[in-house]
């Protein structure tokens, strides 16, 4: 059975930094690009940012090019996004999202999510 | 490449066929996903490729289009699709969604 298990979100103040988590299992992890994917409260589904199986291509959304880091460890099944300069258009619940190939496929799988609220 | 869905909502009932329609404004040939996503739930893949169905979604789902023009068809609807559903294309970076489409069962 496919799991992702999101974490590391939480209060942060503009300016702030943090590292979001999620913890991949039930599939081969390095076989498959993941993305990240969030939602601002109310509001509707924003993608974030994506990393090849292999972690050699990455590509960002233009809201967090410069400001986000996405990257994986295969060798722990784990997927990272680092946010720095957080702003407080950045509140959002953050998913990490399994895709069903490569790059250019849907998301198959999603993590329940996990809260980045950005205030002072 | 924007995907604009419409309506961004609608009303209906029990055993009702249900079409909703998602445009993008230049070609993606079939990259084109659907989503539905319940209150507090993470979105739920439920088809892919513009027509292939996920597996376990029920075949009362469907979708067709290509290239601009993409539809989501519910052929007979159950209270359990009251829920908010969502495309996406998956042509080209930045991937975009549509804003959504909120569907309330009467």
């Amino acid at each position: 059975e496919v799991q992702l298990l999101e974490s590391g979100g939480g209060l942060v103040q503009p300016g702030g930094s943090l590292r979001l988590s999620c913890a991949a299992s039930g599939f081969t992890f390095s076989s498959y690009a993941m993305s990240w994917v969030r939602q601002a409260p109310g509001k509707g589904l924003e993608w974030v940012s994506d990393i090849s199986g292999g972690g050699d291509s990455t590509y960002y959304a233009d809201s967090v090019k410069g400001r986000f880091t996405i990257s994986r460890d295969n060798s722990k099944n784990t997927l990272y996004l680092q946010m720095k300069s957080l702003r407080a258009e950045d509140t959002a619940a953050y998913y990490c999202a399994k895709k069903i190939g490569g790059i250019s496929s849907g998301f198959d799988y999603w993590g329940q999510g996990t809260l980045v609220t950005v205030s002072s | 490449i924007q995907t604009t869905q419409s309506p961004s909502s609608l009303s209906a009932s029990v055993g009702d066929r249900v079409t909703i329609t998602c445009r993008a404004s230049q070609g993606i040939a079939s990259y084109l996903n659907w989503y539905q996503q319940k209150p507090g739930k993470a979105p739920k893949l439920l088809i892919y490729a513009a027509s292939s169905l996920q597996s376990g979604v029920p075949s009362r789902f469907s979708g067709s289009g290509s290239g601009t023009d993409f539809t989501l068809t519910i052929s007979r609807l159950q209270p359990e699709d009251s829920a908010t559903y969502y495309c996406q294309q998956s042509y080209s970076i930045p991937l975009t969604f549509g804003q959504g489409t909120k569907l309330e069962i009467k």
